[in-house]
């Protein structure tokens, strides 16, 4: 079966730098999305990546190892504003995406 | 209208009740999707259409249907409500059908099916 595991929860301190994982298990692979949702809301786009490396979006990052079926996220200088729940969704062989169950991230001052 | 329109964007419906939800974009997107999401799942896609008249079931269709007889609106019926429905739904647009492009998501409807 296809299978998208990210962490339930994460804990980090306000300035500090998280590192979100997801790795997958998927039919085929045509791409990894990272999503932000805050609570109550609708997810917004964060990141894609296709290819192998780190594409660095201001203080986010997204890395992408398709041989290991591994991703991360990670923010950089976070803020209060950045506690949310991150959600990774791979695009499979048939373009369908399977998302995570999402990552809920505290941030504490 | 700017993006996603969803409504309602809350319900209580008794259960057998037929429920329309809306969603209308103004982005001339080809793809529309829905998704629900409930709690300790990743969201899951119930049906989509890649361009106005043809639609496709997702991974959770069952007692689902929809219809897309125009670019802008992708309406989601449930014909006859069950608990299991209870869910927030929702709707999506993508300029990229297949999976490849940045998805524009509406506020969501919370449902509860009683």
């Amino acid at each position: 079966g296809q299978n998208i595991d990210q962490p339930t929860e994460m804990t980090a301190t306000e300035g500090a730098i998280v590192q979100i994982n997801c790795t997958y298990q998927t039919s085929g692979f045509n791409g990894l999305f990272w999503y932000q949702q805050h609570a109550g809301e609708a997810p917004t786009f964060l990141s894609y990546n296709v290819l192998d490396g780190l594409e660095e979006k201001g203080r986010f990052s997204s890395f992408l190892s398709r041989s290991k079926g591994y991703s991360y996220l990670l923010l950089k200088e976070l803020q209060m504003k950045d506690s949310a729940s991150y959600l990774c969704a791979v695009s499979d062989s048939n373009y369908q995406l399977i998302w995570g169950a999402g990552t809920k991230l505290i941030i504490k001052p | 209208i700017a993006g996603i329109t969803q409504a309602p964007t809350s319900q209580i419906l008794a259960a057998g009740r037929r429920m329309t939800l809306r969603c209308t974009q103004d982005m001339r997107h080809n793809a529309m999707y829905w998704y629900r999401q409930d709690l300790g799942l990743g969201l899951r896609l119930i049906h989509y259409s890649n361009t106005a008249g043809t639609t496709g079931k997702g991974e959770v269709p069952d007692g689902y249907s929809v219809s897309r007889a125009n670019t802008d609106d992708f309406p989601l019926t449930l014909a006859s409500a069950v608990p299991s429905q209870t869910s927030v739904y929702f709707c999506a647009s993508s300029d990229s059908a297949g999976g490849t492009g940045e998805l524009i998501f509406g506020e969501g409807s919370r449902l509860t099916v009683l």
